[in-house]
């Protein structure tokens, strides 16, 4: 089976920079990926780690560390639009092929 | 517009009854997933076909059915509705191989609530 741990919570002000951990357990590893999703919307993907490192994209970066099962998602110059629920999701390789499994999501307020 | 068509967007029903609904998968992906995610809770996985067959199952309900036809379109059908069958419900496709940084491509989803 696969664990994914991430904060339920998590509150910041705007134009600050937060931190999202999030932890895994599996075997067959092949990619953790990140999406956002606003109130009633669908998640958007946000960014792909398959090697250990940071991966940058604008405000957004993400990093991963395979040999820990360790991923953070790193938002900087926070916006009131970023508010919102950040899902770590961990691709796993078996029979199933191209299979995600998401963590219960971080819902990030940023307040004035 | 992500690709992945889901209808209806709204759906009220009563308690007892049946409902369908449908995706439609972005062009050219093969795997079509089902995700119930009730009032602020995660995405819960409910059943994965690929190509029309069946590939993975979730904690789907036996009173919920799912099945992907030829033009490769899937449905998910919800029986004898329970109040706590009131959910957003998410279609996602995505190509079967895994690799790369494709992962999935979320419908906008049905708001189901049953009265």
């Amino acid at each position: 089976g696969q664990n994914i741990d991430q904060p339920t919570e998590m509150t910041a002000t705007e134009g600050a920079i937060v931190q999202i951990n999030c932890t895994y357990q599996t075997s067959g590893f092949n990619g953790l990926f990140w999406y956002q999703q606003h109130a009633g919307e669908a998640p958007t993907f946000l960014s792909y780690n398959v090697l250990d490192g940071l991966e940058e994209k604008g405000r957004f970066s993400s990093f991963l560390s395979r040999s820990k099962g360790y991923s953070y998602l790193l938002l900087k110059e926070l916006q009131m639009k970023d508010s919102a629920s950040d899902l770590c999701a961990v691709r796993r390789l078996n029979n199933a092929g191209n299979m995600l499994t998401f963590g219960g999501g971080t819902r990030l307020m940023v307040k004035p | 517009d992500s690709g992945v068509t889901q209808t209806p967007k709204h759906l009220i029903t009563a308690t007892g009854q049946r409902v369908t609904l449908r995706c439609s998968p972005r062009s050219g992906d093969l795997s079509v997933y089902w995700y119930q995610q009730s009032l602020d809770q995660g995405l819960q996985f409910l059943i994965q076909y690929y190509n029309g067959e069946e590939r993975a199952k979730g904690n789907i309900l036996e009173r919920f059915s799912a099945q992907q036809f030829p033009d490769l379109h899937s449905e998910l059908n919800l029986s004898s509705l329970e109040l706590g069958d009131s959910a957003l419900y998410f279609c996602a496709s995505s190509p079967l191989l895994p690799g790369g940084m494709r992962g999935y491509t979320f419908g906008s989803g049905t708001r189901l609530t049953v009265v």
